[in-house]
């Protein structure tokens, strides 16, 4: 069954240096999205990216997180100066159609650790 | 504004059962139902639509009273295997390509 993954499972950094966190959605879906969750709290939305730009964002979302479709599997984050509030466990979803109709699915997520 | 679940715990015996509730201050257009196991990604449990489509496991079972933007789910004969966190996520009407998860509905179902 096809599925979502994301690389790295485990990433720890620096405060203050930039992180990739990639993905690969399941090849047929057209919607992409990324969401953040801190330890022990809720899942939280953060992007929507759909042909090839952001279709919606999040005030959690900000000039210092970056998406892109560098190509036609993989699905990037980047974050560009990392703070210690940024760590949190990354998920990764994709889906044939938007949210309103449509299953997500997610990846097994990318714990991010700022040091 | 995030959808409010109830409980924010439950605690079950194999074999019983329980209700998860999700409401919205919002009009929705569709509303999802997600369980978590710790460490593990969500995985999806349900989708329910306005005008009353479903699409989900055939095992889980679940409502939406549009009129009163809420939407509950319901485990029956609970297995050990239910265990997790289950999140509602809802999309209002008039929203863009949003999903916005509640805070978790904490479940352990104990033999």
């Amino acid at each position: 069954e096809p599925e979502v993954t994301q690389t790295p499972s485990h990433q720890v950094t620096q405060m203050g240096q930039e992180v990739i966190l990639r993905c690969v959605p399941i090849s047929n879906h057209l919607y992409f999205y990324w969401y953040r969750q801190i330890l022990g709290q809720k899942v939280e939305f953060l992007v929507s990216f759909y042909n090839n730009e952001i279709s919606e964002k999040s005030e959690i979302f900000d000039d210092q997180f970056s998406v892109e479709r560098p190509d036609g599997s993989n699905f990037t984050l980047k974050i560009r100066s990392t703070k210690l509030e940024d760590s949190a466990m990354y998920f990764c979803a994709s889906s044939t159609g938007s949210v309103h109709t449509d299953t997500q699915y997610f990846g097994p997520g990318t714990r991010l650790t700022v040091l | 504004q995030q959808p409010v679940q109830s409980p924010q715990a439950v605690i079950l015996r194999e074999g019983e059962d329980a209700v998860i509730n999700c409401s919205s201050s919002k009009a929705l257009y569709s509303v999802h139902w997600y369980r978590q196991k710790h460490g593990e990604a969500p995985v999806f449990l349900m989708i329910l639509l306005k005008g009353g489509e479903q699409k989900g496991h055939e095992k889980i079972s679940a409502s939406f009273n549009e009129k009163k933007q809420q939407s509950s789910l319901y485990l029956t004969a609970s297995q050990l295997s239910y265990s997790g966190t289950y999140f509602c996520g809802t999309v209002p009407n008039n929203a863009g390509n949003m999903l916005t998860f509640g805070g978790g509905t904490r479940l352990m179902v104990k033999p």
